[in-house]
């Protein structure tokens, strides 16, 4: 079946401590999406790419590091930089055409102790 | 100035009754697209319609259709016939041909809560 996972589903964090949540997607997409949800806040824009080996600065960018090696793969990392990392976590994909539904991975929740 | 309003921070609707979720834009853009997501408890984002800025009908799928009054720049979400599976968290969102990124601007959602 073709989609977008994310792993892990959960994930703790220790103060100070860098965390990578992966995003894999088989849909064969140009484009990939990560997002941030708080509460009451919708979706914000963390990075995005529409090609292997680039990507671009979302709205709350700082704080978070990407890559773009695969065309299937877009890691988010969560630095020690991020004032405040509790949150939930979307992943998108899409083809590159202005009027594209952005397919969506189940998520990944992070909690910082 | 927020690009997407929804004024409904919360509705709630009776099992099999229609009901109207709003949503507002703001763009210079004269080609854009609106979405509507339906996010459940889950966390997961469910796509449900889509409207171009050009197109001239409504979109509709199945129980789901947009109210798209462009002039007034908004894109309803009108759902029928409401089932207790309907009750989760919907987001209005926006793509823009000048932002050029194909990324997507979401409002803050309106929570549904269908009563049996």
């Amino acid at each position: 079946d073709g989609g977008i996972t994310q792993s892990p589903k959960y994930l703790f964090r220790k103060e100070g401590q860098n965390v990578t949540l992966s995003c894999e997607q088989n849909l064969n997409h140009d484009a990939m999406y990560w997002y941030r949800q708080d509460p009451g806040q919708g979706l914000r824009l963390i990075y995005y790419s529409q090609i292997v080996n680039d990507f671009q600065k979302g709205d709350i960018a700082e704080g978070y590091s990407v890559s773009r090696e695969k065309k299937e793969s877009f890691p988010l990392t969560v630095t020690s930089a991020q004032k405040n990392p509790t949150a939930f976590y979307l992943c998108a994909s899409s083809i590159t055409r202005v009027y594209n539904e952005q397919f969506f991975g189940p998520g990944t929740r992070l909690t910082v102790l | 100035a927020q690009k997407i309003t929804q004024t409904q921070p919360g509705m709630f609707v009776q099992e099999k009754e229609a009901v109207t979720l709003d949503c507002t834009y703001d763009t210079s853009d004269p080609s854009y697209g609106l979405f509507w997501y339906k996010q459940p408890s889950s966390g997961e984002m469910i796509f449900l319609i889509y409207q171009g800025s050009y197109d001239q009908q409504n979109a509709t799928e199945g129980r789901y259709s947009l109210n798209f009054q462009k002039a007034r720049k908004s894109a309803n979400l009108v759902i029928s016939a409401s089932q207790l599976g309907d009750s989760a968290m919907y987001f209005c969102a926006m793509s823009e041909t000048g932002a050029g990124s194909y990324q997507l601007t979401f409002g803050k959602g309106t929570k549904l809560s269908v009563i049996p």
